[in-house]
């Protein structure tokens, strides 16, 4: 059974970069895309943005700008980057794979989730 | 982007009841729509993708209809387990896109 555990700092300064890593376990990384959704408390989800195996990136336009993701199959791992963070981006950030198919499209198997909080 | 609107925001029901949760796509999504579960502190959970298909393991008391722009999540028999957040999600196109939730909560 596939399984998805996020890692990283709880909290960064603003104006500094926020880096996270999922890792996969129990499956291989290939064939899915692999996205990020975030969601600040007692609020709703937010899609942050999703790499592919073999790289291909697609990511929220509200983010593009700051936002760097990367895939390292050897360690059956991706990777998120977010620029300049502020108070706005703290939240709790999810790790989610994403079956894309012709008629099949959802997020089927979620991390447990990492709280990122901004602060000085 | 396409933009997905849930109502009610809230609801209070009781056990036993059924339950209907409707969702509305700003464009035609075609069947590109899925329903998850989240309860406090979780991940939320997949029940229904492409419409009206049943994750596997997901009572068959949810269902799910629709297409275009307009889609429904209905629990037949709510039980206790079933008090949660339900979010609906497009996955029509990116960037993917999230109803703002439905808070399902014991009348």
């Amino acid at each position: 059974q596939v399984q998805l555990q996020e890692s990283g700092p709880g909290l960064v300064k603003p104006s500094e970069t926020l880096s996270l890593t999922c890792t996969v376990s129990g499956g291989s990384i290939t064939s899915y895309y692999w996205s990020w959704i975030r969601q600040p408390a007692g609020k709703g989800l937010e899609w942050i943005g999703r790499i592919s195996s073999s790289g291909s990136t697609n990511c929220n336009p509200s983010l593009k700008s700051r936002l760097t993701m990367s895939v390292d199959t050897s360690k059956n791992q991706f990777s998120l980057k977010l620029t300049s963070v502020t108070a706005a981006d703290t939240a709790v950030y999810y790790c989610a794979r994403e079956i894309s198919q012709e008629t099949i499209r959802a997020f089927d198997v979620w991390g447990q989730g990492t709280m990122a909080t901004v602060s000085s | 982007d396409i933009q997905m609107t849930q109502s009610p925001s809230s609801l209070s029901a009781s056990v036993g009841d059924r339950v209907t949760i409707t969702c509305r796509a700003s464009q035609s999504i075609s069947s590109f729509l899925n329903w998850y579960q989240q309860k406090p502190g979780k991940a939320p959970n997949l029940l229904i993708y492409a419409a009206s298909s049943l994750q596997s393991g997901v009572p068959s008391r949810f269902s799910g209809s629709g297409s275009g722009t307009d889609f429904t999540l209905t629990i037949s028999s709510l039980q206790p387990e079933d008090f949660a957040t339900y979010y609906c999600q497009q996955s029509y196109s990116t960037p993917r896109t999230f109803g703002q939730g439905t808070k399902l909560e014991i009348k």
